[in-house]
């Protein structure tokens, strides 16, 4: 039962174009969104984040969109630079899971100059 | 400050070996889990723990035991390891924020172990 989907594996963008990566989840219980990036032979760092009582949240270049009606929330880099090339993860929690996340499959993103 | 940090980076065992992968974080953080990577299934969650000398199960955590007994290590070990076992596994901590279901989750660089 994957409750975080993240359903294209990749995606293709030019350099100074919009990067937007999407993320559907079943679980109306979730109520905290998370953006991870990941480089190779890294671990994930927190990118940006959301709460379920907002619809967006914005930083810098990276803008997070929630739709609680659709289960459905995505992520835009404007503008999106080489840089940025990365698997991309959206991870969410419920209060009482505690610190526990679920994660998506990530979505590999390659931004091209 | 060093955040976490996991030993080994690499480790290859044969099928039946035993061995710990090692975790510490010197940020405080109450919270601390285990994760394993794998292709096309993102991270999944083997254990967790609330705070020293408690410790709860995630979503795969046949294979593995853990325990907390400080606030700074959080070691996961295999039993016996299996080919199946073979994985990228990242420890990480947290803190709670202020909001519901609010955490910010500091990650490792992970250990690539391969079961033969």
């Amino acid at each position: 039962d994957q409750q975080v989907k993240q359903n294209s594996p990749s995606l293709s963008v030019q350099e100074g174009r919009i990067s937007i990566l999407n993320c559907d989840y079943t679980n109306s219980m979730f109520d905290y969104f998370l953006w991870y990036k990941k480089y190779p032979a890294e671990g994930p760092t927190f990118l940006i984040s959301i709460s379920s009582i907002k619809d967006k949240n914005e930083d810098g270049r990276f803008t997070v969109f929630l739709n609680k009606s659709a289960k459905h929330l995505s992520l835009h880099i404007v503008p999106s630079q080489p840089g940025d090339s990365a698997v991309y993860f959206c991870a969410a929690s419920e209060e009482t899971s505690g610190s526990r996340l679920t994660f998506g499959e990530g979505t590999q993103l390659t931004v091209n100059p | 400050n060093a955040g976490v940090t996991q030993t080994p980076k690499f480790q290859v065992l044969k099928t039946g070996q035993s061995m710990t992968l090692q975790c510490a974080q010197d940020m405080n953080h109450e919270y601390m889990s285990w994760y394993r990577q794998d292709p096309g299934m993102g991270l999944r969650l083997i254990h967790y723990s609330v705070g020293a000398g408690i410790t709860d199960q995630g979503e795969v955590p046949n294979g593995y035991n853990v325990s907390r007994s400080t606030t700074e290590d959080f070691p996961l070990r295999l039993l016996s390891a299996a080919p199946s076992q073979t994985s990228v596994y990242f420890c990480a901590s947290s803190y709670k924020l202020g909001l519901a279901g609010a955490y910010e989750q500091y990650f490792g660089p992970g250990t690539r172990l391969t079961v033969t």
